[in-house]
């Protein structure tokens, strides 16, 4: 079965530190990549995506995500932490099969930026 | 562009009432897509459709309903409410053919900022 994993219910760190929010994947093919954030009471925002090519994407809010085919993973990186990043992050994959419209999520990881 | 609309923020329900969750888009989005997120277990889609007319079934579409007449517009609907369908539902939707810099496997998804229903 295909499954997005987000093995950290939590991460805590400290305001200025680095971050890594981890999600690893099991899905066929090469599928495309995506980080979502959500803030409290809101809908889930679009940070990044993975498609082709370096395998380091820059995204918004100086979010960036490195892609590892090998380990099938997709961990979310920001060089350094700032209070207002505290927010729910989701890992989805859209596998590329031929008739498939799905997106596959991750369980979220609560990020927690400590002043 | 407002992007996707849904209404109502919040809604209680009755055991066996029936209600309709509103969403709308503005970006001429192909598709849309229905999720409901209870905690702890991530987003489950309920139900999702490709174009006008199309809909298919999600993960978890017992005891809903969707209907997709036209581009804008797919309204989600609750029959006989029950306490298992308490959560937070969002409306999404994704990729505008024709546009040429996104397909339709790459394009994100765009997200209302939901509805939180509960039933009692």
């Amino acid at each position: 079965a295909q499954s997005v994993a987000q093995p950290e219910d939590q991460v805590n760190v400290a305001e200025g530190n680095p971050l890594t929010v981890k999600c690893t994947y099991s899905v066929s093919g090469n599928p495309y990549l995506f980080w979502y954030v959500q803030y409290p009471n809101r809908g889930l925002q679009f940070l990044l995506k993975y498609i082709t090519g370096d395998n380091l994407v820059k995204g918004s809010y100086g979010f960036e995500a490195e892609f590892n085919k090998s380990q099938t993973s997709f961990h979310l990186k920001k060089p350094s932490a700032l209070v207002s990043d505290s927010a729910l992050y989701f890992c989805a994959v859209r596998p590329t099969t031929s008739g498939t419209y799905k997106y596959i999520f991750g369980t979220g990881t609560r990020l927690k930026v400590l002043a | 562009n407002a992007g996707v609309t849904q209404t109502p923020k919040f809604r209680i329900l009755k055991i066996g009432q029936s209600m309709t969750l509103q969403c709308t888009q503005d970006m001429n989005h192909n598709y849309m897509y229905w999720y409901r997120q209870d905690p702890g277990m991530g987003l489950k889609l309920i139900y999702y459709s490709v174009g006008a007319g199309i809909t298919d079934k999600g993960e978890v579409p017992n005891g809903y309903n969707v209907s997709r007449s036209t581009t804008e517009d797919f309204p989600l609907r609750l029959e006989l409410a029950a306490p298992s369908q308490t959560s937070v539902y969002f409306c999404a939707s994704s990729y505008q053919a024709g546009t040429g810099t996104e397909n339709s496997y790459n394009s994100p998804l765009h997200f209302g900022n939901g509805t939180r229903l509960t039933v009692t």
